[in-house]
Order: structure tokens, then sequence, then C-alpha cells
């Protein structure tokens, strides 16, 4: 069973388009959600973290809304450039409890110039 | 060097050989991580380590599989008998586990098997 469903597979925008990836989970025990960037060739990379107590983190052109009550999150990229494009991972951990996170099967991201 | 390394960067085996698969994390990174990455597919966590605690193996797909940390540093993945569908990226990450409410995992760039 997965525990952290993400959509879409593959997206592709033009650039200075604001790409928008979701992700649901079920678990309400989930209580940390980062964003890991991937680009070809190279590990993933932490992007942008959000706890569930606030709705909304910005940081930089990327920004997480996070809706409680759903159990869903999604991350906002403003001002896509074509450097952003990389596969996109959302995962869902408990906080103090780190022995695994629940990854996304990720989002292709491709920005067009 | 200041990144998490992996070797070898890829390995080519033959149906039924063992392979091992090592990871160097961070210097002074308390906990370390294994997933393996398949085609199109998510992170598959597969073993956890934490200092000097007992490792959480819950992700471990079979008993082909093992892993090991020496001196709470580097980690060796084996694979034993491997097959087809052991073919992906293994990916190990490390973390400073501050406690804080946060965690940072810090991946290498894994290691694609690939098994014939």
């Amino acid at each position: 069973q997965q525990q952290v469903k993400q959509s879409p597979q593959s997206l592709i925008v033009q650039k200075g388009g604001i790409p928008i990836i979701n992700c649901a989970y079920e678990n309400t025990a989930f209580d940390y959600f980062p964003w890991y960037q991937q680009f070809p060739g190279k590990g993933p990379a932490l992007l942008i973290a959000i706890r569930p107590d606030v709705s909304e983190k910005k940081e930089g052109r990327f920004t997480i809304s996070f809706n409680k009550s759903a159990k869903q999150f999604s991350l906002h990229i403003m001002d896509s450039q074509p450097g952003d494009s990389a596969t996109y991972f959302c995962a869902a951990s408990m906080r103090y409890n780190f022995n695994k996170f629940y990854f996304g099967s990720g989002t292709k991201l491709n920005v067009k110039p | 060097g200041a990144g998490v390394s992996q070797s070898p960067s890829n390995k080519v085996t033959e149906k039924g050989k063992d392979v091992e698969l090592r990871c160097d994390p961070i210097s002074g990174h308390t906990a370390l991580y294994w997933y393996r990455q398949s085609l199109g597919q998510g992170l598959e966590f597969l073993i956890y380590f934490q200092g000097n605690s007992a490792p959480d193996k819950s992700g471990l797909p079979s008993d082909r599989f093992s892993a090991e940390r020496t001196g709470g540093s580097v980690s060796t993945l084996t694979i034993q008998r491997t097959q087809q569908e052991d073919s992906a990226v293994y990916l190990c990450a490390s973390s400073l586990h501050r406690d804080r409410g946060d965690e940072k995992l810090f991946f290498g760039s894994g290691t694609q098997l690939s098994v014939l």
C-alpha cells in the first residue's frame, strides 16, 4: 500500500508558468512533509519542507500549500525556469521518529524555454 | 569529501551472483538510510541505521538483502543471488539527526545495479 500518492507523473510547462504537483496521504500520524528535487544522475536533494501547524511555506520561488483536513499538500513553483526541470518527490514522515520516510512516486517536470 | 559517496556508480552482474554496494556517509552524520529507486518509481525504504541502535530492517524485500554499518560510518548493502527484479538505483542517505523535529537527508548519487 502506497503511503503517499503523488500526481501528476509528468508535467510540461512553459518558462514562467506555475507547475503544481500534488500529494495525498492517509496516515494522520505523519507530521513532517519534505519535498526533494532530483536531477538526472544525482541523488535527491531537500528543496523545502513543512509541518502541519502551518498552511503554507515559501522559500524563494517554491511554495508548499498544506491542507490538513484533506490530508493533501502541494508544491508550486513560481516563475518556473528551464533549470527547474527535474524530478520532484514529496515525502512524509513522523517527527522524532525518522526511521523512514515515505516517498511519492515522483513527478518529472520539463520547463520549456 | 563533503557529500555522501557511493561506490560503484554502476554495477552489472549476472543473475545469481552476489553484489556489495558501499556507502560513505558525511562525517559526523549518525543516521544512515538505504533506499531503492526503480525505473519510474518512487524511493523504496530498505534499511535505517541510527548510532548504536539496532537497525530498522523492515524495508528489506527478502532475506537475500542485508546491510551492515561498521564503526558507525561506512555501510555496505549486500544482495545475494541477485535476480533481474533487483535491477534499480540504490541510494544511500545520511543525516545529522538533531532531534529538532526536522530531518534533512543528504543523498549520494546512487549505484545503478543491472542484473542480466
